[in-house]
């Protein structure tokens, strides 16, 4: 059964660089889906961050698209996440999740237990 | 981008009675691209249905997903304890994917 872990700092000043990891077990993600990135916070509610397959192929949120970056590394069964310049309006739960592809990218078929981050000014 | 509106907020109900929880898109969702989620407290969010009336592997059939184009409807038939909980609906119909604000169902 496929496991999702979140890990990285909770607090985050402002103007700074948000660097997160997902942990992936029971499954390795170089055997396919896409690997996305969402986050929930009282003033947006859930949002689509980015997503990404294991040979580094991305799409990203048009809104963040500037400011995210994600990567993926086979060999821990890995993936993160960047995001630049933090406001208060990032601070969120970060959720990293199991992307299915039907017909494109379509829903999310596990998630991790979100990790919370705090931007501070 | 699609904009996901559901109702109500909350609904206040007993163990054992019908829950129905609405999600309303902003333009019509072709071919039912909708998946809706459970997040309990402090857990991460769970799949129950996608294309809009298909039960995710492991879901109890007392959920149950119906709707088409703008307006989408998910019923849980009979509440168990464990069903107290918060629910999303999502679309994957455009870029970016988006979800609705969450509908609460809490113990009458």
């Amino acid at each position: 059964q496929v496991q999702l872990q979140e890990s990285g700092p909770g607090l985050v000043k402002a103007s700074e660089t948000l660097s997160l990891t997902c942990t992936v077990t029971g499954y390795s993600i170089s055997d396919g889906y896409y690997w996305a990135w969402i986050r929930h916070s009282p003033g947006k509610g859930l949002e689509w961050i980015g997503s990404i397959y294991y040979s580094g192929t991305t799409y990203y949120n048009p809104f963040l698209t500037s400011r995210v970056t994600m990567s993926a590394d086979t060999s821990k069964n890995q993936f993160s996440l960047k995001l630049t310049s933090m406001t208060a309006a990032d601070t969120a739960v970060y959720y990293c999740a199991r992307d299915v592809v039907v017909t494109g990218l379509n829903w999310f078929d596990a998630w991790g237990q979100g990790s919370l981050v705090i931007v501070s000014s | 981008e699609i904009v996901l509106t559901q109702s109500p907020a909350t609904l206040s109900l007993s163990p054992g009675e019908r829950a129905t929880l609405s999600c309303r898109a902003s333009q019509s969702l072709s071919n039912n691209y909708l998946a809706w989620y459970q997040q309990n407290p402090g857990q991460a969010p769970r799949l129950l249905i996608h294309g809009a009336s298909s039960r995710a592997t492991g879901i109890p059939d007392r959920f149950s997903g119906s709707g088409s184009g703008t307006d989408f409807t998910l019923t849980i038939s009979r509440l168990e304890p464990e069903d107290f909980a918060v629910y999303f609906c999502q679309q994957y119909l455009t870029s970016p994917r988006t979800f609705g604000q969450g509908t609460k169902v809490e113990t009458k």
